[in-house]
């Protein structure tokens, strides 16, 4: 059974950097047919895909336009396990953020979800 | 990106009552739409995918249908733990929610 387990700091300033890991058991983070996903919800913005990566003989990653200039998701194989990163916050990056996997056999939906995490940004 | 419609926004039921809700791609996405579920303090939970299949573990009073751009979900006959809310995804590009439909109790 595939779980996610996410850690990380619950408080950031403004203008740092968020950092976020979602371990992974139960299934490898270079599966042939999984995505590992970052996503955010806050009342604002409803819930927000933020991006993944994947590996398909390689790694791929794709960002969401709206983070696309401050996002950074890396998978880490010695760990299985993988990171978001977050530049530059502000306080509109305030929200719930969730790990989750998307399974290539159920057309990319996102059957497994961490338990989220709160991140506020605030000085 | 492909914006992502849901229909109503609220929605007040019986216990015992059908429901639908329906939800609206910006252009069409194949049967590439999964429906989940969402309490309160909680990740959203995946009822179903590619536009009609019922997740492992889901209850049969499930049910999604349509393809390219109109989808709906329904469920046939409420129950207290369904009073939650519901949002559509679409994974024909890169994924993307509808905002909500909060289903309460009447």
């Amino acid at each position: 059974q595939v779980q996610l387990q996410q850690s990380g700091p619950g408080l950031v300033k403004p203008s740092q950097t968020l950092s976020l890991t979602c371990a992974i058991s139960g299934d490898s983070v270079s599966s042939s047919g999984a995505a590992w996903n970052w996503i955010r919800q806050s009342p604002s913005r409803g819930l927000e895909w933020l991006g993944r990566t994947y590996y398909r003989s390689k790694w791929h990653n794709d960002y969401a336009v709206s983070v696309k200039s401050r996002i950074t998701i890396n998978p880490d194989t010695s760990k299985n396990q993988f990171s978001l990163q977050l530049n530059s916050v502000t306080p509109e990056d305030t929200a719930m953020y969730f790990c989750a996997s998307g399974d290539g056999a159920l057309g990319h939906a996102f059957d497994i979800w961490g338990q989220g995490t709160m991140i506020t940004v605030s000085s | 990106d492909i914006q992502m419609t849901q229909s109503p926004s609220s929605l007040s039921a019986s216990v015992g009552d059908r429901v639908t809700i329906t939800c609206r791609a910006g252009q069409s996405i194949a049967i590439y739409l999964n429906w989940y579920q969402q309490k309160p303090g909680k990740a959203p939970k995946l009822l179903i995918y590619a536009a009609s299949s019922l997740q492992s573990g889901v209850p049969s009073r499930f049910s999604g249908s349509g393809s390219g751009t109109d989808f709906t979900l329904t469920i046939s006959s409420l129950q207290p733990e369904d009073f939650a809310a519901y949002y559509c995804q679409q994974t024909y590009s890169t994924p993307s929610f509808g905002q909500g439909t909060k289903l309460e109790i009447k």
